[in-house]
């Protein structure tokens, strides 16, 4: 009930494409869906975050859809740069459960110049 | 603002030996969470901690305990050391009102400590 499933394992894009990383959660108690940009040597930061009150959020070129129907969630990522290269996971929880995130496996996506 | 601060950055250990590491968060943060990551299970919540009191607590074994300070300042203890215990430590710091606004602080993390248990 707590698995968020992420796919796929690892991505690799020209520069300019547009990467999809997808995620489904079984919880329906799970209330908000952050996004996570990890690079090497270094801890895990907020990218964008959805609600799903919403079925899309943009920020710049980062793109969260939801489709809360069919519990699942994805990463669109516009233009994409090498400088994006990068290990994304996707997280959810419930909001009154203090800061307890589950997180998907992970994606590492890579962005040839 | 400074970032979350984890000490040591690395650190190897011995099986059977016990290890505390540290976390201070950002500055009038309260609420500090430690996360496990491994390459076969990813990223797992270890527990919270929220103006010194555990808040959340994950599916870890007792030999995982954690400590808040009045400073906001953290520490998580493992005790008798396992193989599969070597891993990267996250300590994570957010303002800590979720509980108050309904709506969940933004989590910053720390760079993580290197445990390796040889």
């Amino acid at each position: 009930q707590q698995q968020v499933k992420q796919s796929p394992q690892s991505l690799i894009v020209q520069k300019g494409g547009i990467p999809i990383i997808n995620c489904a959660y079984e919880n329906t108690a799970f209330d908000y869906f952050p996004w996570y940009q990890q690079f090497p040597g270094k801890g895990p930061a907020l990218l964008i975050a959805i609600r799903p009150d919403v079925s899309e959020k943009k920020e710049g070129r980062f793109t969260i859809s939801f489709n809360k129907s069919a519990k699942q969630f994805s990463l669109h990522i516009m233009d994409s740069q090498p400088g994006d290269s990068a290990t994304y996971f996707c997280a959810a929880t419930k909001e009154t459960s203090g800061s307890r995130l589950t997180f998907g496996e992970g994606t590492q996506l890579t962005v040839n110049p | 603002k400074a970032g979350v601060t984890q000490t040591p950055r690395y650190l190897i250990k011995t099986r059977g030996q016990q290890v505390t590491l540290s976390c201070s968060p950002i500055s009038g943060h309260r609420s500090v969470s430690w996360y496990q990551q491994t390459p076969g299970q990813g990223l797992q919540f270890l527990f919270e901690y929220f103006s010194e009191t555990q808040r959340n607590k994950g599916n870890f074994p007792g030999r995982f305990s954690g400590r808040q300070f009045s400073n906001s300042r953290s520490e998580m203890n493992v005790s008798t050391l396992e193989l599969g215990d070597s891993a990267l430590y996250l300590c994570a710091s957010s303002g800590g009102l979720a509980l108050i606004s309904f709506r969940t602080d933004e989590q910053f993390f720390g760079p993580g400590t290197r445990l390796t248990v040889l």
